[in-house]
Protein backbone atom coordinates (compact mmCIF):
# COMPACT_ATOMS: atom_id res chain seq x y z
CA UNK A 1 0.00 0.00 0.00
CA UNK A 2 1.23 3.34 -1.33
CA UNK A 3 1.69 5.28 1.99
CA UNK A 4 3.27 8.35 4.41
CA UNK A 5 4.11 6.81 7.71
CA UNK A 6 5.34 9.21 10.92
CA UNK A 7 6.95 8.23 14.03
CA UNK A 8 5.62 8.72 16.76
CA UNK A 9 1.90 9.73 16.67
CA UNK A 10 1.90 11.50 20.28
CA UNK A 11 4.82 12.91 21.57
CA UNK A 12 4.98 14.36 25.12
CA UNK A 13 8.47 16.05 25.75
CA UNK A 14 10.17 18.58 28.18
CA UNK A 15 11.86 22.21 27.07
CA UNK A 16 15.28 21.30 25.61
CA UNK A 17 14.99 17.63 25.05
CA UNK A 18 15.81 17.01 21.70
CA UNK A 19 13.58 14.67 19.61
CA UNK A 20 13.47 13.26 16.30
CA UNK A 21 9.99 12.87 14.34
CA UNK A 22 10.63 10.25 11.64
CA UNK A 23 8.67 10.48 8.45
CA UNK A 24 8.98 7.79 5.22
CA UNK A 25 7.49 7.39 2.10
CA UNK A 26 7.29 4.02 -0.01
CA UNK A 27 6.17 6.14 -3.14
CA UNK A 28 9.64 6.68 -4.30
CA UNK A 29 8.87 10.22 -4.08
CA UNK A 30 11.34 12.93 -4.78
CA UNK A 31 9.70 16.13 -2.95
CA UNK A 32 8.75 15.54 0.33
CA UNK A 33 8.12 18.39 3.26
CA UNK A 34 7.07 19.10 6.81
CA UNK A 35 4.18 20.87 7.76
CA UNK A 36 3.23 22.21 11.27
CA UNK A 37 -0.83 22.85 12.17
CA UNK A 38 -2.33 25.02 14.35
CA UNK A 39 -5.72 26.27 15.37
CA UNK A 40 -6.52 29.56 13.43
CA UNK A 41 -3.59 29.12 11.49
CA UNK A 42 -3.48 26.85 9.24
CA UNK A 43 -0.54 24.36 7.92
CA UNK A 44 2.65 26.15 7.52
CA UNK A 45 5.44 24.52 6.01
CA UNK A 46 8.84 24.23 7.67
CA UNK A 47 11.22 22.59 5.81
CA UNK A 48 11.22 20.87 2.34
CA UNK A 49 13.22 18.66 -0.12
CA UNK A 50 13.18 18.25 -3.97
CA UNK A 51 15.62 14.91 -3.40
CA UNK A 52 18.32 13.33 -1.56
CA UNK A 53 20.16 15.76 0.23
CA UNK A 54 18.51 18.62 -1.25
CA UNK A 55 16.73 20.93 1.79
CA UNK A 56 15.06 24.00 1.49
CA UNK A 57 13.27 26.55 4.61
CA UNK A 58 9.81 27.07 4.35
CA UNK A 59 7.42 29.68 6.43
CA UNK A 60 8.41 28.63 9.94
CA UNK A 61 12.08 26.92 9.47
CA UNK A 62 13.36 28.48 13.19
CA UNK A 63 14.06 25.97 15.74
CA UNK A 64 14.07 22.74 13.20
CA UNK A 65 16.42 20.44 11.72
CA UNK A 66 16.02 18.09 8.31
CA UNK A 67 18.27 15.79 6.24
CA UNK A 68 17.61 13.71 3.16
CA UNK A 69 19.80 10.96 3.20
CA UNK A 70 17.64 8.95 1.72
CA UNK A 71 14.86 9.51 -0.90
CA UNK A 72 12.61 7.25 1.21
CA UNK A 73 12.93 9.41 4.69
CA UNK A 74 12.71 12.90 5.47
CA UNK A 75 13.11 13.31 9.33
CA UNK A 76 12.33 16.51 11.16
CA UNK A 77 14.79 17.48 14.50
CA UNK A 78 13.90 19.22 17.10
CA UNK A 79 17.70 20.26 19.24
CA UNK A 80 16.04 22.00 21.71
CA UNK A 81 12.05 21.53 21.89
CA UNK A 82 10.21 24.82 23.05
CA UNK A 83 6.50 24.89 23.99
CA UNK A 84 5.81 27.14 21.64
CA UNK A 85 6.46 23.92 19.02
CA UNK A 86 3.54 22.28 20.75
CA UNK A 87 1.46 20.83 17.53
CA UNK A 88 0.60 18.86 14.76
CA UNK A 89 3.02 17.85 12.75
CA UNK A 90 2.29 16.22 9.22
CA UNK A 91 4.95 15.17 7.03
CA UNK A 92 3.91 15.19 3.17
CA UNK A 93 5.49 13.58 -0.33
CA UNK A 94 4.98 14.44 -3.92
CA UNK A 95 5.86 12.84 -7.25
CA UNK A 96 7.66 15.76 -8.39
CA UNK A 97 8.82 14.16 -11.52
CA UNK A 98 5.54 13.43 -13.16
CA UNK A 99 4.52 16.65 -12.71
CA UNK A 100 1.83 16.35 -10.39
CA UNK A 101 1.30 18.41 -7.58
CA UNK A 102 -0.73 16.30 -5.12
CA UNK A 103 0.72 15.97 -1.73
CA UNK A 104 0.56 13.01 0.30
CA UNK A 105 0.51 13.21 4.13
CA UNK A 106 0.97 11.17 6.55
CA UNK A 107 -1.46 10.81 9.40
CA UNK A 108 0.12 13.10 11.42
CA UNK A 109 2.00 13.67 14.97
CA UNK A 110 1.01 15.14 17.91
CA UNK A 111 3.83 16.69 20.18
CA UNK A 112 3.40 18.47 23.30
CA UNK A 113 6.84 19.85 24.79
CA UNK A 114 6.31 20.71 28.47
CA UNK B 1 -1.54 39.26 6.19
CA UNK B 2 -1.75 35.26 5.68
CA UNK B 3 -1.11 34.17 2.42
CA UNK B 4 -4.05 32.61 1.95
CA UNK B 5 -7.36 33.49 3.79
CA UNK B 6 -10.25 31.30 3.84
CA UNK B 7 -13.80 32.12 6.17
CA UNK B 8 -13.50 29.61 9.11
CA UNK B 9 -16.85 29.19 9.26
CA UNK B 10 -18.50 26.88 10.24
CA UNK B 11 -21.38 26.59 7.61
CA UNK B 12 -23.80 24.48 8.80
CA UNK B 13 -26.48 23.27 5.34
CA UNK B 14 -28.85 20.63 5.26
CA UNK B 15 -28.73 17.63 3.17
CA UNK B 16 -28.96 18.18 -0.49
CA UNK B 17 -27.71 21.96 -0.14
CA UNK B 18 -25.63 24.02 -2.07
CA UNK B 19 -22.65 25.26 -0.18
CA UNK B 20 -19.98 27.76 -1.50
CA UNK B 21 -16.41 28.80 0.05
CA UNK B 22 -14.49 31.72 -1.20
CA UNK B 23 -10.74 31.49 -0.61
CA UNK B 24 -8.82 34.37 -1.15
CA UNK B 25 -4.47 34.94 -1.84
CA UNK B 26 -2.30 37.65 -1.36
CA UNK B 27 0.47 36.63 -3.43
CA UNK B 28 0.49 37.51 -6.99
CA UNK B 29 3.55 35.12 -7.56
CA UNK B 30 1.06 32.09 -6.69
CA UNK B 31 0.34 29.49 -9.86
CA UNK B 32 -1.39 26.77 -8.71
CA UNK B 33 -4.62 26.38 -6.42
CA UNK B 34 -5.90 23.35 -4.82
CA UNK B 35 -8.72 22.40 -2.54
CA UNK B 36 -8.18 19.58 0.15
CA UNK B 37 -10.40 17.97 2.35
CA UNK B 38 -9.81 17.53 6.26
CA UNK B 39 -11.79 15.11 8.24
CA UNK B 40 -11.23 15.52 12.09
CA UNK B 41 -7.91 14.71 13.22
CA UNK B 42 -7.11 13.32 10.07
CA UNK B 43 -4.23 14.52 7.41
CA UNK B 44 -5.35 16.37 4.61
CA UNK B 45 -6.59 14.48 1.14
CA UNK B 46 -6.75 16.16 -2.04
CA UNK B 47 -10.12 17.02 -3.23
CA UNK B 48 -9.28 18.88 -6.72
CA UNK B 49 -6.96 20.68 -8.09
CA UNK B 50 -8.14 24.66 -9.41
CA UNK B 51 -7.77 25.49 -13.23
CA UNK B 52 -8.26 29.27 -14.52
CA UNK B 53 -10.82 27.41 -16.72
CA UNK B 54 -12.67 26.36 -13.85
CA UNK B 55 -13.18 22.44 -13.36
CA UNK B 56 -15.81 20.41 -12.09
CA UNK B 57 -15.85 16.57 -10.17
CA UNK B 58 -18.77 15.04 -9.61
CA UNK B 59 -21.15 17.66 -7.10
CA UNK B 60 -17.72 19.83 -6.72
CA UNK B 61 -16.97 22.75 -8.78
CA UNK B 62 -13.93 24.65 -8.25
CA UNK B 63 -13.20 28.20 -9.92
CA UNK B 64 -10.46 30.70 -10.16
CA UNK B 65 -10.24 34.44 -10.14
CA UNK B 66 -6.68 35.18 -11.15
CA UNK B 67 -8.01 39.06 -11.25
CA UNK B 68 -9.38 39.28 -7.77
CA UNK B 69 -7.01 36.23 -6.09
CA UNK B 70 -9.48 34.43 -4.77
CA UNK B 71 -10.50 30.90 -5.20
CA UNK B 72 -13.98 28.88 -5.06
CA UNK B 73 -15.12 25.70 -4.31
CA UNK B 74 -19.21 24.79 -5.11
CA UNK B 75 -20.51 21.44 -3.59
CA UNK B 76 -24.09 20.88 -4.73
CA UNK B 77 -26.27 18.02 -3.34
CA UNK B 78 -24.58 18.09 0.22
CA UNK B 79 -23.82 14.60 1.56
CA UNK B 80 -23.76 13.80 5.44
CA UNK B 81 -19.92 12.62 4.16
CA UNK B 82 -18.82 15.93 3.41
CA UNK B 83 -18.52 17.21 6.64
CA UNK B 84 -15.18 18.28 6.98
CA UNK B 85 -13.08 20.91 6.99
CA UNK B 86 -11.76 22.32 3.53
CA UNK B 87 -8.17 23.67 2.89
CA UNK B 88 -7.68 26.45 0.06
CA UNK B 89 -3.81 25.73 -1.01
CA UNK B 90 -1.72 28.09 -2.99
CA UNK B 91 1.77 27.00 -4.54
CA UNK B 92 4.66 28.86 -5.67
CA UNK B 93 5.34 27.07 -8.13
CA UNK B 94 9.02 28.05 -8.39
CA UNK B 95 9.72 27.70 -5.03
CA UNK B 96 7.76 24.73 -4.05
CA UNK B 97 6.51 25.39 -1.56
CA UNK B 98 2.51 25.83 -0.27
CA UNK B 99 0.89 28.28 1.51
CA UNK B 100 -2.94 26.22 2.97
CA UNK B 101 -6.09 28.64 4.73
CA UNK B 102 -6.66 27.70 7.90
CA UNK B 103 -9.73 25.78 7.24
CA UNK B 104 -13.27 26.33 6.36
CA UNK B 105 -15.91 24.14 8.36
CA UNK B 106 -18.58 22.34 6.93
CA UNK B 107 -21.18 20.32 9.01
CA UNK B 108 -23.94 18.97 7.01
CA UNK B 109 -27.04 17.86 9.00
CA UNK B 110 -29.51 15.50 8.01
Amino acid sequence: EAQVTQNPRYLITVTGKKLTVTCSQNMNHEYMSWYRQDPGLGLRQIYYSMNVEVTDKGDVPEGYKVSRKEKRNFPLILESPSPNQTSLYFCASRDYSSGTNEQFFGPGTRLTVL
Amino acid sequence: RKEVEQDPGPFNVPEGATVAFNCTYSNSASQSFFWYRQDCRKEPKLLMSVYSSGNEDGRFTAQLNRASQYISLLIRDSKLSDSATYLCVGQIYNFNKFYFGSGTKLNVKP
